[in-house]
Parts: C-alpha cells; sequence; structure tokens
C-alpha cells in the first residue's frame, strides 16, 4: 500500500454531468499529480499542484480543473462530462522535485 | 509530441526464466526513469527507479539504462506466474513535474 487514497473507487455518470474525484497523499508528500489513463494505454499526465497552485499541465481541455488543499489533498474536477472521459482516474503523490511517484488505487468514471 | 516506445505484448515466458522488458525514448532530457507494474484492474505500482547509465539490480529485479542509446529495460529473473501483469516504463525531464508514459508491456508467465 502506497498511502494514497482516493474516493470513490467506482462512478457512473451521465453525459453533460460534473464529477469531483478526491485524493489524500501519502504522509509527508507535498505535490499531487492526476493522470488519465483509458483501457490499454499507459497514462496521460493531466496537471499537478504544489502549494496548493497548479504546476503544469498535460493536453486536456480547461473543463478539467484541480484544487490541492493545505493538507496536501486534491481534488479533481470535470465539467461537460463526454462519453470519451470514461477512464481510470489516477492519483500519485510525491515530494516536490523528488522523481519517484506513488499512485492511489484510481477511481473508475464510466460516462453513459 | 515525447515518445516512450514499447512493445505491447504480449510476452510469454516460463516459470523460472528471465524475462527482458524494453522501452526507448525520444527525449534526449529526459533524466528520470521508473519502471511500474499494473496488475489487471489496478493503479501502477513502483518498482523500479534509476538515474544513471548502467544496471541497478533489486531483489529479482534489474533495471538497466542507456542515455546514449536512449533505452532503458527491465529484466526479471526467476520469473513467476505473480509477474504476470502490464510492465510501463516512465521518464521525466523536470523533476516535480509530469511522468510520460509508454503503453506498456504485457508479461504472461507460464507454470
Amino acid at each position: 500500500e502506497t498511502g494514497v487514497t482516493q474516493s470513490p473507487t467506482h462512478l457512473i455518470k451521465t453525459r453533460g454531468q460534473q464529477v469531483t474525484l478526491r485524493c489524500s497523499s501519502q504522509s509527508g508528500h507535498n505535490t499531487v499529480s492526476w493522470y488519465q489513463q483509458a483501457l490499454g494505454q499507459g497514462p496521460q499526465f493531466i496537471f499537478q499542484y504544489y502549494r496548493e497552485e497548479e504546476n503544469g499541465r498535460g493536453n486536456f481541455p480547461p473543463r478539467f480543473s484541480g484544487l490541492q488543499f493545505p493538507n496536501y489533498s486534491s481534488e479533481l474536477n470535470v465539467n461537460a462530462l463526454e462519453l470519451d472521459d470514461s477512464a481510470l482516474y489516477l492519483c500519485a503523490s510525491s515530494f516536490w522535485g523528488g522523481a519517484e511517484a506513488f499512485f492511489g488505487q484510481g477511481t473508475r468514471l464510466t460516462v453513459v | 509530441q515525447k515518445e516512450v516506445e514499447q512493445n505491447s505484448g504480449p510476452l510469454s515466458v516460463p516459470e523460472g526464466a528471465i524475462a527482458s522488458l524494453n522501452c526507448t525514448y525520444s527525449d534526449r532530457g529526459s533524466q528520470s526513469f521508473f519502471w511500474y507494474r499494473q496488475y489487471s484492474g489496478k493503479s501502477p505500482e513502483l518498482i523500479m527507479s534509476i538515474y544513471s547509465n548502467g544496471d541497478k539490480e533489486d531483489g529479482r529485479f534489474t533495471a538497466q539504462l542507456n542515455k546514449a542509446s536512449q533505452y532503458v529495460s527491465l529484466l526479471i529473473r526467476d520469473s513467476q506466474p505473480s509477474d504476470s501483469a502490464t510492465y510501463l516504463c516512465a521518464l521525466n525531464s523536470n523533476s516535480g513535474y509530469a511522468l510520460n508514459f509508454g503503453k506498456g508491456t504485457s508479461l504472461l508467465v507460464t507454470p
């Protein structure tokens, strides 16, 4: 176990709805990154948060947004859900400047 | 787009054999390299990290890095059926930023 926890583990939403996914980072880690993993693909970087600010973003539209809280936990929000947003969403925590990242168990999002 | 290439497999090896997993990358600025293991329906688990040229051993696992050839590999000795999983190669060029993943290689260890 990595100590990174995500909730919920599974979620079904309807196209056009909004969703919020949550992540608690490993104790002592101050950086949280979010990834999307489609079936049969490697994880794709969405964005990273450090000191409660977005610090780097992948090729994802603005309807993907996030927050980091003072206790280093984080949220990923996705607005106007599309069918292609169906994927495993992974949160990874690390030390800032430390290269090793540890993943939570993921949230499986299905958009119907 | 900075590419990380892996053979998707499946790579099938008999129990007790050496499994060799390979990864090539295009970004010469890459500094840190990782191997993650992902069981079906689960999240990636970090099994090896390597930062300098050469070999790094940890138990049955050996990671090999050749920055000149832009090549990183993972050897699994004495492969066990429990090693059957998808192995993801990942790297980043700027510590604290994004990991760039390959699509993964599926490994099947047959009894």
